[in-house]
């Protein structure tokens, strides 16, 4: 199986600033990875697939990037909506895995 | 509009079985696959099962293989997992979610809890 690594598990920012969480994939994993925002009580909501495609409706202050075992999502010029976990996953492979998630909260 | 919407969660036994339903409207559901999601508490999201458009590719975790059941009827738009041999482990919220890598629609969840 493969497993994501995702760094860091929690993070501290304030409104305005952009911060970056990292996902590393045990193996070759090409673009096949996903961006989620989880809010609780919520349903999950994708960002980002294929590693760096937007999905339709999210606004561009979400970037991802990488290729092949390394990935980033950046968000710039947080928002207090924006606070939130955050969780890759790769989808290349049965059975897909989840990063442990990245809980950002506000400083 | 696209809805997903989950039901038959509540209390079992362990050892216990529960059947849960994802209801389907405002799209084709023969042509979609689906997935269940579930998020245990204080947890992150595990995936647990896929199943292709047709019902004959199927898919499962290690977690939840030969106890849990993944199902559809296409005419009935409804998603269907069959949970078996539960667990307090399988305590969690399960989602279902619409597309291979679901990136598009998801359910608001049922809960499961699994306690004596």
């Amino acid at each position: 199986d493969i497993q994501m690594t995702q760094s860091p598990s929690s993070l501290s920012a304030s409104v305005g600033d952009r911060v970056t969480i990292t996902c590393r994939a045990s193996q070759d994993i090409s673009n096949y990875l996903a961006w989620f925002q989880h809010k609780p009580g919520k349903a999950p909501n994708c960002l980002i697939y294929g590693a760096s495609s937007l999905q339709p409706g999210v606004p561009s202050k979400f970037s991802g990037s990488g290729s092949g075992t390394d990935f980033t999502l950046t968000v710039t010029s947080l928002q207090p909506e924006d606070f939130a976990t955050y969780y890759c996953l790769q989808y290349i492979s049965y059975p897909y895995t989840f990063g442990q998630g990245t809980k950002l909260e506000i400083k | 509009e696209v809805h997903l919407v989950e039901s038959g969660g509540g209390l079992v036994q362990p050892g216990g079985s529960l059947r849960l339903s994802c209801a389907a409207s405002g799209f084709t559901f023969s042509s979609y696959e689906m997935n269940w999601v579930r998020q245990a508490p204080g947890k992150g999201l595990e995936w647990l099962s896929y199943i292709n458009s047709g019902g004959d590719t199927i898919y499962y975790a290690d977690s939840v293989r030969g106890r849990f059941t993944i199902s559809r009827d296409n005419a009935k738009s409804s998603l269907y997992l069959q949970m078996n041999s539960l667990r307090a482990e399988d305590t969690a919220v399960y989602y279902c979610a619409r597309d291979r890598a679901m990136g598009g629609y998801w359910g608001q969840g049922t809960l499961v809890t699994v306690s004596s």
